[in-house]
């Protein structure tokens, strides 16, 4: 199993720019979570998904952003117009369906930055 | 209010020693699920080891192990036999079942550092 899959490892934009962060979940798994790391805020969870459609998105910042998952195999995360204040390391995580103790298992996430 | 709290903003150990990493956490739902991940300098963030609330048994996985403590709603990670690889940054997490909503919320984390 390949894993996570996220892409791309590193983005450098400037200010006002679109943002797409891609993500492949683990085939089979049927929750997909987005979170954003930083210094300041620590992991916190922007969105998501259980059979491809968003449960709880409370998390999202604000209306620049936004996720969709068009299929069980791949999410966007999308930022437009993009800030400094949005730089972070944006993972994409993913889990089965099912009780029990159901991991949490991570993408490597994407570094944005935003200049 | 937070749901997981974790007050060791960094932590030093010898190497071969035992430590002690605390998580305490927040929820009235009956049902849910503590985890601990590690985050070396690398940035993944990789599983450790999971307690249900239900588990009558602390649960442990090699070198480490948790002690859960349901009344004083604690979930700490013990690593045993520190080694240099174990430097990392170590977060707790609570998964919430009963609310139906499964969200993952993760603490501050502790970041550990194995000395030689």
């Amino acid at each position: 199993d390949a894993g996570v899959i996220q892409s791309p490892r590193h983005e450098v934009t400037e200010m006002g720019q679109e943002v797409t962060l891609r993500c492949k979940p683990i085939s089979g798994h049927d929750y997909l979570f987005w979170y954003r790391q930083t210094m300041m805020r620590g992991l916190e969870l922007l969105i998501y998904f259980n059979n491809n459609v968003p449960i709880d998105d409370s998390g999202m910042p604000e209306d620049r952003f936004s996720a969709k998952m068009p299929n069980a195999s791949f999410s966007t995360l999308k930022i437009q117009p993009s800030e400094p204040r949005d730089s972070a390391v944006y993972f994409c995580a993913s889990r089965p369906e099912g009780a029990g103790a159901n991991v949490l298992t991570f993408g490597a996430g994407s570094r944005l930055t935003v200049l | 209010a937070q749901k997981i709290t974790q007050t060791q903003p960094g932590m030093f150990v010898q190497e071969k020693e035992a430590v002690t990493l605390d998580c305490t956490y927040d929820t009235s739902d009956p049902s849910y699920g503590l985890f601990w991940y590690k985050q070396p300098s690398s940035g993944e963030m990789i599983f450790l080891i999971y307690q249900g609330s239900y588990d009558q048994q602390n649960a442990t996985e090699g070198r480490y192990s948790l002690n859960f403590q349901k009344a004083r709603k604690s979930a700490n990670l013990v690593i045993s036999a520190s080694q240099l690889g174990d430097s990392a940054m170590y977060f707790c997490a609570m998964r919430e079942d009963a609310s139906g909503t499964y969200k993952y919320i993760f603490g501050t984390g502790t970041r550990l550092k194995v000395l030689a």
